[in-house]
């Protein structure tokens, strides 16, 4: 199976900080990424897919990049309403489908 | 509005079984292949089980194997998730998930349902 390892586990930052948070594929998934947002209470939701591709309706301060086992998911101007975990998933080579351990995103 | 909308969670004991239901609107359910994954309590997602749109091909993580079967009926819109044999680390909140690519890319899920595998 492919192991998804994100970091950080956890961050704060500003209301208006660019934040970013890696992801490491244990194999070369090209560039079979997806990144979602969850919010306490919520079910997720896709943000980005193919890597870097923004999901319908998503603002565009979200953006992702990266391909083969190593990926980057940003924020570009943190907002209040951004506060969530945040899930990496590969699905390069299934099953399994695998997800990162998740982000925690705070406001500082 | 949520598209997808899961029933059938609730407390069960160990070695007990539960039928979730995954009920979609607003989308031709046939045309999706659909996806069960779930999150215990304080912990992050797992994927659970997928089946293709004709419900022709399936998968299931491993710790579900043997256990748990996911089926659909397309002419009453429905997705379904037989879970017998149930552990304490069932326990979790489940959603049900459309595919858009048939691949893996989640774009809608359900609120989620929970399952609650204590004595």
């Amino acid at each position: 199976d492919i192991q998804m390892t994100q970091s950080p586990s956890s961050l704060s930052a500003s209301v208006g900080d660019r934040v970013t948070i890696t992801c490491q594929a244990s194999q070369d998934i090209s560039n079979y990424l997806n990144w979602y947002q969850q919010k306490p209470g919520k079910a997720p939701r896709l943000l980005i897919y193919d890597a870097s591709y923004l999901q319908t309706g998503v603002p565009s301060r979200f953006s992702g990049s990266g391909s083969g086992t190593d990926f980057t998911f940003t924020i570009s101007s943190l907002q209040p309403e951004d506060i969530a975990t945040y899930y990496c998933q590969q699905y390069d080579n299934f099953p399994p489908w695998t997800f990162g351990q998740g982000t925690k995103v705070e406001i500082k | 509005e949520v598209p997808l909308v899961e029933s059938g969670g609730g407390l069960v004991q160990p070695g007990g079984s539960l039928r979730l239901s995954c009920a979609p609107s607003g989308f031709t359910f046939s045309r999706y292949e659909m996806n069960w994954v779930r999150q215990a309590p304080g912990k992050g997602l797992e994927w659970v089980s997928h089946i293709s749109a004709n419900g022709s091909t399936i998968y299931y993580a491993d710790s579900v194997k043997g256990r748990f079967t996911i089926s659909r009926d397309n002419a009453k819109n429905s997705l379904y998730l037989q879970m017998n044999s149930l552990r304490a680390e069932d326990t979790a909140v489940y959603y049900c998930a459309r595919d858009i690519l048939g691949a893996g890319v989640l774009d809608y899920w359900g609120q989620g349902t929970l399952v609650t595998v204590s004595s």
